[in-house]
């Protein structure tokens, strides 16, 4: 089983639409939560950290779920720059210190 | 700009080839990973440095690659023997951590791995 598993989509929504992924990981000693951004051919860049208590940065509101296991992202009032692929980090104490990655959801913000 | 540095961006050579790829970190940043990204994948783990030791390695890692980080700031990736299922995006990122707490990791541009 693969530590962090994503719907690989694609989700293709319209200008102003909101849109959640969720993503889901196999081990539950883990303590560290990211999301990042990734465009075409470029590198991945940090989205925004996921808290315990879930947390907001502008129209990203993310969640974390420890019974369940997964953690989502909420994107409201999409907007075309939102286009990319969004991947999900989990990290663990008792894996040492590797960062595990899904494959990455990709969103189409359409005009 | 004092973020992670890769170099080179892109790297074409021919099958049975050596490449080495360097990479940079954030100057106060005492841990540096390496990945491999392949299309339609996320960045899988290689291997892992805090300060110059190698921690971690992947079991996927063959005998031909290895990395070092000499004096616990830049770090450099060699490939042996390249073969054609090394083409990929190298990535580099390090990030702050002390014992098992983990701050955000910070990548670099990768360099891309054409092998002919």
């Amino acid at each position: 089983r693969k530590e962090v598993e994503q719907d690989p989509g694609p989700f293709n929504v319209p200008e102003g639409a909101t849109v959640a992924f969720n993503c889901t990981y196999s081990n539950s000693a883990s303590q560290s939560f990211f999301w990042y951004r990734q465009d075409c051919r470029k590198e991945p860049k940090l989205l925004m950290s996921v808290y315990s208590s879930g947390n907001e940065d502008g129209r990203f509101t993310a969640q974390l779920n420890r019974a369940s296991q997964y953690i989502s992202l909420l994107i409201r009032d999409s907007k075309l720059s939102d286009s990319a692929t969004y991947l999900c980090v989990v990290n663990a104490r008792n894996t040492g210190n590797q960062f595990y990655f899904g494959t990455g959801t990709s969103l189409t913000v359409i005009p | 700009d004092t973020g992670v540095s890769q170099n080179p961006r892109h790297k074409i050579t021919k099958r049975g080839q050596n490449v080495t790829f360097r990479c940079d970190p954030i100057s106060e940043h005492n841990r540096l990973y390496w990945y491999r990204q392949t299309l339609g994948q996320g960045p899988e783990f290689l291997t892992y440095f805090q300060n110059e030791a190698q921690l971690e390695k992947s079991r996927l890692l063959s005998d031909r690659f290895s990395a070092e980080r000499p004096k616990g700031s830049f770090s450099t990736l060699e490939i042996q023997r390249t073969e054609q299922g090394d083409s990929a995006m190298y990535l580099c990122a390090s990030s702050l951590g002390v014992g098992g707490d983990n701050q955000p990791q910070h990548f670099g541009d990768g360099t891309r791995l054409s092998i002919l």
